[in-house]
């Protein structure tokens, strides 16, 4: 069973510090992972992608991948409110259709 | 119109009731999926379509029935549907269906009475 594991949380951080995200996965052979962000009611939107080992910057936004060791993170510099969202991980296995996603992290950050 | 778009967004119907849902991408894109999205769980695969060819059944039961008639539109048709088939349905599409990020419209909120 390939699966992909978050924390559910919630994860309360305040307002302006780093929040840390975190995903593992089981299938060695991903290839290519990405980070949703999905507010309440609403459907994900796609935040970041990253397919090589290393970190990957994006504004506020960091991914890390370590594929030896199969987990995949989401840094939030400076959260704001707004960044309260549940996060989703995904997972796309090399050369398939077969995405599989984590249940969500849920973040809150209090002003 | 832009992104991904799909109708309606709220639908409540009898379990004896047929409807359907319509999803329409404006971006270029030659592949197109159906998630379920339930409270708690993981968001579920249940029909991708590449150049409107049907690549995957995720064991999906026959009361949903997808339709692709070209790469922009993307259809679920709804029949005898049960009260645990009462969810979020996604439409996503991407650029393939291999490594692409993919990018959601925004639901179809069904209840099953």
């Amino acid at each position: 069973q390939k699966e992909v594991e978050q924390n559910s949380g919630p994860l309360s951080v305040p307002e302006g510090a780093i929040a840390s995200l975190n995903c593992t996965y089981s299938d060695r052979g991903s290839q290519s992972f990405f980070w949703y962000r999905q507010y309440s009611g609403k459907s994900p939107e796609l935040i970041m992608s990253i397919y090589s080992n290393g970190d990957k910057e994006d504004g506020r936004f960091t991914a890390q991948l370590n594929k030896a060791s199969q987990y995949v993170s989401l840094l939030i510099r400076d959260s704001q409110p707004s960044d309260s969202a549940t996060y989703l991980c995904a997972v796309n296995m090399g050369g398939t259709y077969k995405y599989i996603f984590g249940t969500g992290t849920r973040l809150k950050v209090l002003a | 119109e832009t992104g991904v778009t799909q109708t309606p967004r709220h639908l409540v119907m009898g379990m004896t009731n047929k409807k359907s849902l319509k999803c329409e991408q404006h971006l270029g894109h030659n592949a197109m999926y159906w998630y379920k999205q339930s409270a708690k769980k993981p968001l579920e695969l249940m029909f991708v379509y590449s150049l409107e060819e049907r690549v995957e059944n995720n064991s999906v039961p026959s009361r949903f029935s997808p339709e692709c008639p070209n790469s922009s539109h993307l259809f679920l048709h709804l029949h005898t549907l049960q009260p645990e088939d009462s969810a979020l349905y996604l439409c996503a599409s991407s650029q393939d269906v291999s490594y692409n990020e993919q990018f959601f419209g925004p639901g179809t909120r069904l209840t099953v009475l």
